[in-house]
């Protein structure tokens, strides 16, 4: 299998205040894992990539300093939300890469997180 | 990026074959194509991926012409629990292994 764990599924914040999500994988070593947001009835949009031991890569109009990418180790990739504004209320969802022999690496998304910024 | 499009919609019926077809012209040599489910407020869940011609799992199948310009995700028997959002995405040939997902196909199946 291939499973990914994503920490909390839910938040609620005020105005102002910094949120960590977690993103893991359980049962393979994911050197890359990318992390997306959502708005309602929209699609996914890629907000970056985060590659262990390196420095993420944003997409263009992705702040990074507004939200820090960290993937120290191979299961595990985190996603902090800095200063959040009600604008930043989002369904973020977080993915990780595993190399499957005969085919090209598939990515396995973690379940979400629902931030509310009050 | 390889751009794809997808029907916005389709409505079926339980127990019918469902069909929903992705156009991805500009799909590279090293593009694979993959596709996800998703159910609302939870991440997309894994399909099925293929390269070329046709590849069969136990949920789902995907024929892929010799051009490669475009996929049909084919599910057997649809039940109401198929009721989901479809997409597909094309890439892994270039830019760190990226996908841009498009606006995905939303399935209804109704009893």
């Amino acid at each position: 299998g291939a499973v990914v764990s994503q920490h909390p599924s839910r938040v609620i914040c005020k105005s102002g205040t910094s949120v960590k999500i977690e993103c893991r994988s359980l049962d393979f070593q994911a050197t890359t894992m990318f992390w997306y947001r959502q708005f309602p009835k929209q699609s996914l949009m890629l907000m970056a990539t985060s590659n262990e031991g390196s420095k993420a890569t944003y997409e263009q109009g992705v702040e990074k300093d507004k939200f820090l990418i960290n993937h120290a180790s191979l299961t595990l990739s985190t996603l902090t939300v800095t200063s959040a504004h009600p604008e930043d209320s989002s369904f973020y969802i977080c993915s990780a890469k595993k190399a499957i022999q005969g085919s090209k690496n598939i990515q396995y998304f973690g379940a979400g997180t629902r931030l509310s910024v009050l | 990026l390889a751009k794809t499009t997808q029907p916005i919609s389709m409505d079926s019926y339980e127990g019918q074959e469902v069909n929903i077809t992705c156009s991805h012209n500009n799909i590279a040599t090293n593009d694979y194509i993959t596709w996800y489910q998703q159910f609302p407020s939870q991440g997309p869940r894994f399909i099925i991926q293929g390269y070329k011609t046709k590849v069969t799992n136990e949920v789902a199948s995907l024929f892929i012409p010799a051009d490669r310009k475009s996929s049909t995700l084919s599910l057997p028997r649809v039940s109401l629990s198929d009721t989901a959002v479809y997409y597909c995405l094309v890439g892994d040939g270039t830019n760190a292994g990226k996908s841009t997902f498009g606006d995905g196909t939303t399935l209804t199946v109704k009893p």
